[in-house]
């Protein structure tokens, strides 16, 4: 049974530009969340997806949005990037809820 | 609003000995309760869970959790910290409204030393 996996695991971008985080999910999970975990903080929740419509979303604008495909992959989206974005960004899979999510390594973003 | 409170940002203890990590959270409800460690550069590995049930908790490397009701508590134990426990610790509660989510408390360092 393979992990989570996310790509790229490093990126780097510029105020305004557009980025797309991806990440692969265990087989057989239904749901992916993502979150965002800035330096010195716990993760926050942006939002999670259940057999790809949007599930639950968190505190974060609409620049922020994502995609759930058939194969167990996802995306998240960011559009107009500004500096405060620069974070891990985390995603996690799970059976039906309540269940245990199973973390990815994260794509760390740079924004410049 | 749901929280969950770490109150320690950095903990140092002496490889051996024992160690106590805190964490309260603020939910109306029962609420599922998660301890996760991290080390530098990477995601988040699960150490123990709490559903329902006894509320001692085992979980992998020898760690182990309480859950007290009464005093909205999920403290994670280990009698005997490795050098290789050294990492950050989050307490986080899954939220079941409109999907589940977790919500992470701020985390703890812990730092051993030899």
């Amino acid at each position: 049974e393979t992990g989570v996996t996310q790509s790229p695991t490093h990126l780097i971008k510029t105020r305004g530009q557009q980025v797309t985080l991806r990440c692969s999910s265990q087989s057989g999970h239904n749901t992916v969340s993502w979150y965002q975990q800035a330096l010195g903080q716990g993760p926050q929740f942006i939002f999670q997806y259940y057999r790809e419509e949007e599930n639950g979303r968190g505190n974060f604008p609409p620049r922020f949005s994502g995609l759930q495909f058939p194969n167990y992959s996802s995306e998240l989206n960011v559009n107009a990037l500004e500096l405060d974005d620069s974070a891990l960004y985390l995603c996690a899979s799970s059976e039906d809820a309540p269940q245990e999510q199973f973390f990815g390594p994260g794509t760390r973003l740079t924004v410049l | 609003a749901q929280s969950v409170t770490q109150p320690d940002i950095h903990i140092t203890v002496s490889e051996g000995a024992s160690l106590e990590l805190r964490c309260n959270y603020s939910y109306g409800a029962t609420p599922y309760l998660f301890w996760y460690v991290q080390s530098p550069g990477q995601g988040l590995q699960l150490l123990l869970k709490y559903f329902s049930g006894d509320t001692l908790v085992q979980g992998i490397k020898g760690f182990e959790a309480e859950f007290k009701r009464s005093q909205s508590s999920f403290n994670l134990r280990k009698p005997s910290v490795h050098w290789s426990d050294a990492a950050e610790y989050f307490c986080a509660v899954e939220l079941m409204e409109y999907g589940n989510k977790l919500v992470f408390g701020a985390g703890t360092i812990l730092r051993v030393k030899s």
